[in-house]
Protein backbone atom coordinates (compact mmCIF):
# COMPACT_ATOMS: atom_id res chain seq x y z
CA UNK A 1 0.00 0.00 0.00
CA UNK A 2 1.50 3.38 -0.53
CA UNK A 3 2.05 5.71 2.65
CA UNK A 4 3.35 9.61 2.48
CA UNK A 5 5.60 10.57 5.11
CA UNK A 6 6.69 14.41 5.66
CA UNK A 7 8.75 15.44 8.57
CA UNK A 8 9.00 17.12 10.81
CA UNK A 9 6.15 17.19 12.51
CA UNK A 10 6.60 20.70 14.18
CA UNK A 11 9.30 23.05 13.72
CA UNK A 12 10.03 26.55 15.11
CA UNK A 13 12.58 28.90 13.60
CA UNK A 14 13.51 32.12 13.70
CA UNK A 15 13.40 34.76 10.78
CA UNK A 16 16.05 34.62 8.25
CA UNK A 17 16.70 31.19 9.05
CA UNK A 18 16.79 28.24 6.39
CA UNK A 19 13.93 26.36 5.54
CA UNK A 20 13.85 22.43 4.26
CA UNK A 21 10.84 20.48 4.68
CA UNK A 22 10.36 16.60 3.22
CA UNK A 23 7.92 14.49 2.05
CA UNK A 24 8.20 11.33 0.67
CA UNK A 25 5.90 8.47 -0.54
CA UNK A 26 6.43 4.59 -0.26
CA UNK A 27 4.80 2.54 -2.58
CA UNK A 28 3.83 3.92 -6.01
CA UNK A 29 5.89 5.71 -8.84
CA UNK A 30 5.94 8.55 -10.91
CA UNK A 31 3.21 10.38 -8.53
CA UNK A 32 2.03 13.72 -8.79
CA UNK A 33 3.26 15.78 -5.76
CA UNK A 34 2.10 18.73 -4.00
CA UNK A 35 2.87 21.01 -1.53
CA UNK A 36 -0.23 23.42 0.31
CA UNK A 37 0.02 25.83 3.12
CA UNK A 38 -3.21 26.19 5.62
CA UNK A 39 -2.55 29.17 7.16
CA UNK A 40 -4.64 29.64 11.05
CA UNK A 41 -8.15 29.16 10.34
CA UNK A 42 -7.89 29.75 6.43
CA UNK A 43 -8.06 27.18 3.45
CA UNK A 44 -5.24 25.50 1.66
CA UNK A 45 -3.24 27.35 -0.60
CA UNK A 46 -1.39 25.34 -3.14
CA UNK A 47 2.17 26.16 -3.22
CA UNK A 48 4.41 24.30 -6.39
CA UNK A 49 3.41 20.61 -8.23
CA UNK A 50 5.10 18.55 -9.55
CA UNK A 51 4.38 15.88 -12.03
CA UNK A 52 7.73 14.43 -12.56
CA UNK A 53 11.31 14.75 -11.64
CA UNK A 54 12.69 18.27 -11.74
CA UNK A 55 9.50 19.28 -12.75
CA UNK A 56 8.35 22.30 -10.87
CA UNK A 57 5.14 24.44 -11.05
CA UNK A 58 4.83 27.26 -8.45
CA UNK A 59 1.67 28.43 -7.84
CA UNK A 60 1.81 31.43 -5.98
CA UNK A 61 5.11 33.93 -6.18
CA UNK A 62 6.90 34.20 -2.74
CA UNK A 63 9.80 32.85 -0.22
CA UNK A 64 9.83 29.84 -1.01
CA UNK A 65 11.09 27.12 -3.75
CA UNK A 66 10.47 23.64 -4.02
CA UNK A 67 12.96 20.64 -5.74
CA UNK A 68 11.99 16.87 -6.70
CA UNK A 69 15.32 15.39 -6.83
CA UNK A 70 13.68 11.87 -6.79
CA UNK A 71 10.84 10.27 -8.26
CA UNK A 72 8.74 9.98 -4.52
CA UNK A 73 10.96 13.02 -2.80
CA UNK A 74 9.84 16.53 -2.73
CA UNK A 75 11.22 19.18 -0.38
CA UNK A 76 10.22 22.46 0.30
CA UNK A 77 12.92 24.98 1.22
CA UNK A 78 13.67 29.02 1.69
CA UNK A 79 16.94 30.83 1.84
CA UNK A 80 14.96 33.16 4.34
CA UNK A 81 12.05 32.67 6.68
CA UNK A 82 9.93 35.24 7.20
CA UNK A 83 7.30 35.47 9.96
CA UNK A 84 4.09 35.34 7.01
CA UNK A 85 5.51 31.89 5.94
CA UNK A 86 4.12 30.71 9.60
CA UNK A 87 1.47 28.01 8.97
CA UNK A 88 0.37 24.66 8.30
CA UNK A 89 2.14 22.80 5.43
CA UNK A 90 0.89 19.99 3.83
CA UNK A 91 3.03 17.47 1.47
CA UNK A 92 0.52 15.35 -0.93
CA UNK A 93 0.49 12.67 -3.45
CA UNK A 94 -1.99 11.55 -6.08
CA UNK A 95 -1.57 9.22 -8.98
CA UNK A 96 -3.68 11.18 -11.49
CA UNK A 97 -4.74 14.52 -12.31
CA UNK A 98 -8.39 13.31 -11.80
CA UNK A 99 -7.73 11.34 -8.36
CA UNK A 100 -8.35 11.80 -5.16
CA UNK A 101 -5.07 13.53 -3.37
CA UNK A 102 -3.48 11.47 -0.19
CA UNK A 103 -2.00 14.05 2.46
CA UNK A 104 0.41 13.60 4.57
CA UNK A 105 0.26 14.79 8.62
CA UNK A 106 1.52 18.03 8.13
CA UNK A 107 4.25 20.14 9.85
CA UNK A 108 3.48 23.58 11.68
CA UNK A 109 5.80 26.37 11.43
CA UNK A 110 6.33 28.82 13.67
CA UNK A 111 8.60 31.72 12.25
CA UNK A 112 9.51 34.19 15.06
CA UNK B 1 -10.67 29.48 -13.73
CA UNK B 2 -11.82 26.92 -11.57
CA UNK B 3 -12.74 27.81 -7.86
CA UNK B 4 -14.67 26.06 -5.13
CA UNK B 5 -16.92 28.14 -2.54
CA UNK B 6 -18.40 26.52 0.50
CA UNK B 7 -20.02 27.89 3.14
CA UNK B 8 -18.85 29.41 6.08
CA UNK B 9 -18.35 28.66 9.04
CA UNK B 10 -18.12 27.55 11.80
CA UNK B 11 -21.48 25.46 12.24
CA UNK B 12 -22.55 24.47 15.51
CA UNK B 13 -24.84 21.74 15.95
CA UNK B 14 -26.40 19.43 18.40
CA UNK B 15 -25.71 15.74 18.26
CA UNK B 16 -27.98 13.69 16.00
CA UNK B 17 -28.71 17.04 13.87
CA UNK B 18 -28.86 17.01 10.32
CA UNK B 19 -25.78 18.58 8.29
CA UNK B 20 -25.80 20.61 5.61
CA UNK B 21 -22.54 22.04 4.10
CA UNK B 22 -22.74 24.05 1.18
CA UNK B 23 -20.03 23.52 -1.88
CA UNK B 24 -20.70 25.28 -5.62
CA UNK B 25 -17.83 25.27 -8.19
CA UNK B 26 -16.74 26.95 -11.00
CA UNK B 27 -14.80 24.53 -13.50
CA UNK B 28 -14.54 24.23 -17.55
CA UNK B 29 -14.93 20.43 -18.26
CA UNK B 30 -16.01 17.62 -16.16
CA UNK B 31 -14.34 17.96 -13.09
CA UNK B 32 -14.03 15.46 -10.24
CA UNK B 33 -15.44 16.26 -6.97
CA UNK B 34 -14.64 15.71 -3.63
CA UNK B 35 -14.95 16.42 0.12
CA UNK B 36 -12.20 15.95 2.45
CA UNK B 37 -12.07 15.91 6.26
CA UNK B 38 -8.99 17.41 8.40
CA UNK B 39 -9.26 16.75 12.33
CA UNK B 40 -7.25 18.76 14.72
CA UNK B 41 -4.03 18.78 14.17
CA UNK B 42 -3.63 16.50 10.84
CA UNK B 43 -3.63 16.48 7.46
CA UNK B 44 -6.43 15.92 5.42
CA UNK B 45 -8.43 12.86 4.40
CA UNK B 46 -10.47 11.41 1.77
CA UNK B 47 -14.12 11.44 2.59
CA UNK B 48 -15.91 10.96 -0.52
CA UNK B 49 -15.77 11.58 -4.16
CA UNK B 50 -17.57 11.91 -7.21
CA UNK B 51 -16.51 11.62 -10.76
CA UNK B 52 -19.44 12.58 -12.89
CA UNK B 53 -22.78 14.31 -12.78
CA UNK B 54 -25.43 12.40 -11.02
CA UNK B 55 -23.23 10.61 -8.96
CA UNK B 56 -23.71 10.39 -5.30
CA UNK B 57 -20.45 9.79 -3.19
CA UNK B 58 -20.79 8.26 0.37
CA UNK B 59 -18.93 7.75 3.20
CA UNK B 60 -19.56 7.05 7.14
CA UNK B 61 -23.17 8.67 6.57
CA UNK B 62 -21.96 11.75 5.03
CA UNK B 63 -23.32 11.78 1.08
CA UNK B 64 -22.89 14.43 -1.56
CA UNK B 65 -24.44 14.30 -5.17
CA UNK B 66 -22.70 16.18 -8.18
CA UNK B 67 -25.19 18.54 -9.29
CA UNK B 68 -23.66 19.82 -12.80
CA UNK B 69 -26.97 21.94 -13.21
CA UNK B 70 -26.25 23.31 -10.39
CA UNK B 71 -22.65 23.12 -10.18
CA UNK B 72 -22.95 22.07 -6.69
CA UNK B 73 -21.61 19.29 -4.36
CA UNK B 74 -23.17 19.70 -1.09
CA UNK B 75 -22.32 17.74 1.69
CA UNK B 76 -25.25 15.89 4.11
CA UNK B 77 -25.30 13.97 6.82
CA UNK B 78 -28.84 12.86 8.76
CA UNK B 79 -27.19 12.73 12.05
CA UNK B 80 -23.89 14.33 13.70
CA UNK B 81 -21.84 13.20 16.13
CA UNK B 82 -19.63 14.91 18.24
CA UNK B 83 -16.79 12.75 16.98
CA UNK B 84 -17.49 14.57 13.48
CA UNK B 85 -16.40 17.53 14.77
CA UNK B 86 -13.62 19.30 11.79
CA UNK B 87 -12.66 21.19 9.56
CA UNK B 88 -14.65 19.96 6.03
CA UNK B 89 -13.03 20.76 2.22
CA UNK B 90 -14.52 20.76 -0.65
CA UNK B 91 -12.37 20.11 -3.50
CA UNK B 92 -12.26 19.90 -7.33
CA UNK B 93 -9.92 18.12 -9.75
CA UNK B 94 -10.03 18.99 -13.33
CA UNK B 95 -8.88 17.52 -16.69
CA UNK B 96 -7.26 20.85 -17.26
CA UNK B 97 -4.46 20.59 -14.71
CA UNK B 98 -3.05 18.62 -12.21
CA UNK B 99 -3.84 20.21 -9.24
CA UNK B 100 -6.81 19.69 -6.84
CA UNK B 101 -8.50 23.05 -6.29
CA UNK B 102 -9.90 23.21 -2.49
CA UNK B 103 -12.57 25.43 -0.56
CA UNK B 104 -11.71 27.75 2.59
CA UNK B 105 -13.26 24.81 4.30
CA UNK B 106 -15.92 24.92 6.96
CA UNK B 107 -15.09 24.16 10.84
CA UNK B 108 -18.21 22.03 12.24
CA UNK B 109 -18.56 21.92 16.32
CA UNK B 110 -20.81 18.97 17.47
CA UNK B 111 -22.14 19.66 20.47
CA UNK B 112 -23.27 16.94 22.98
Amino acid sequence: SQTIHQWPATLVQPVGSPLSLECTVEGTSNPNLYWYRQAAGRGLQLLFYSVGIGQISSEVPQNLSASRPQDRQFILSSKKLLLSDSGFYLCAWSPDREAEAFFGQGTRLTVV
Amino acid sequence: GNSVTQMEGPVTLSEEAFLTINCTYTATGYPSLFWYVQYPGEGLQLLLKATKADDKGSNKGFEATYRKETTSFHLEKGSVQVSDSAVYFCALSNTGGFKTIFGAGTRLFVKA
